[in-house]
């Protein structure tokens, strides 16, 4: 099975900080990972696509990279409604998820 | 607009049985695999089963492989979960999410709905 691991945990920033999420898959997954925003009591809401893809309706300050085992999830100029959480997923082999990164206000 | 609406949660005893429902609209229900992702209290997601759009594929994570089935009625768009023999660590809020393409496997999921909470307790 794929594991994937994210980094951090926790992160604290404020509002117009630029902020970067990391996932590493524990095997090559290639560019098949997807990121994902939810906020409490709701679903999640598919931001990124096959590691860089923005997904229709998602603001450009989202970004990903990366492919192989490292990617990383990118926020520019944080909005109050970016506080959220955050999940990676990979595709490649069946699915699997990280165990999210909490994005709190500093 | 993309709609997806699950019901059927509840309370239930282990070793128990409960069944989840999942309406779509919106869209072809039938080109679209579809998928059921939970999320224990306070935990991250899991990925549960998946179903292929025309129901020939189906895949389940390994802790539920045995216990749960997944099935669809294309003529409803509706997509179920059956789940037996029902565990504590089975209590989560399930979503169901649609796949981006048809093909169970290898997609990742575009749309959810709320979510339907089960609760595993005697």
């Amino acid at each position: 099975d794929i594991q994937m691991t994210q980094s951090p945990s926790t992160l604290s920033a404020s509002v117009g900080d630029t902020v970067t999420i990391t996932c590493r898959a524990s095997q090559s997954i290639s560019d098949w990972l997807a990121w994902y925003q939810q906020k409490p009591g709701k679903a999640p809401k598919l931001l990124i696509y096959k590691a860089s893809g923005l997904e229709n309706g998602v603001p450009s300050r989202f970004s990903g990279s990366g492919s192989g085992t490292e990617f990383t999830l990118t926020i520019s100029s944080l909005q109050p409604d970016d506080f959220a959480t955050y999940y990676c997923q990979q595709y490649n082999s069946y699915y699997t998820f990280g165990q999210g990164t909490k994005l709190e206000i500093k | 607009e993309v709609q997806l609406l699950e019901s059927g949660g509840g309370l239930v005893q282990p070793g128990g049985s409960l069944r989840l429902s999942c309406v779509a609209s919106g869209f072809t229900f039938s080109n679209y695999a579809m998928t059921w992702v939970r999320q224990a209290p306070g935990k991250g997601l899991e990925w549960v089963s998946t179903m292929s759009g025309r129901g020939s594929t189906t895949y389940y994570a390994d802790s539920v492989k045995g216990r749960f089935t997944i099935s669809r009625d294309n003529s409803k768009n509706m997509v179920f979960l059956q789940m037996n023999n029902l565990r504590a660590e089975d209590t989560a809020v399930y979503f169901c999410a649609r796949d981006k393409a048809a093909v169970a496997g290898g997609n990742y999921f575009d749309s959810w709905g709320q979510g339907a909470l089960v609760t595993v307790s005697s």
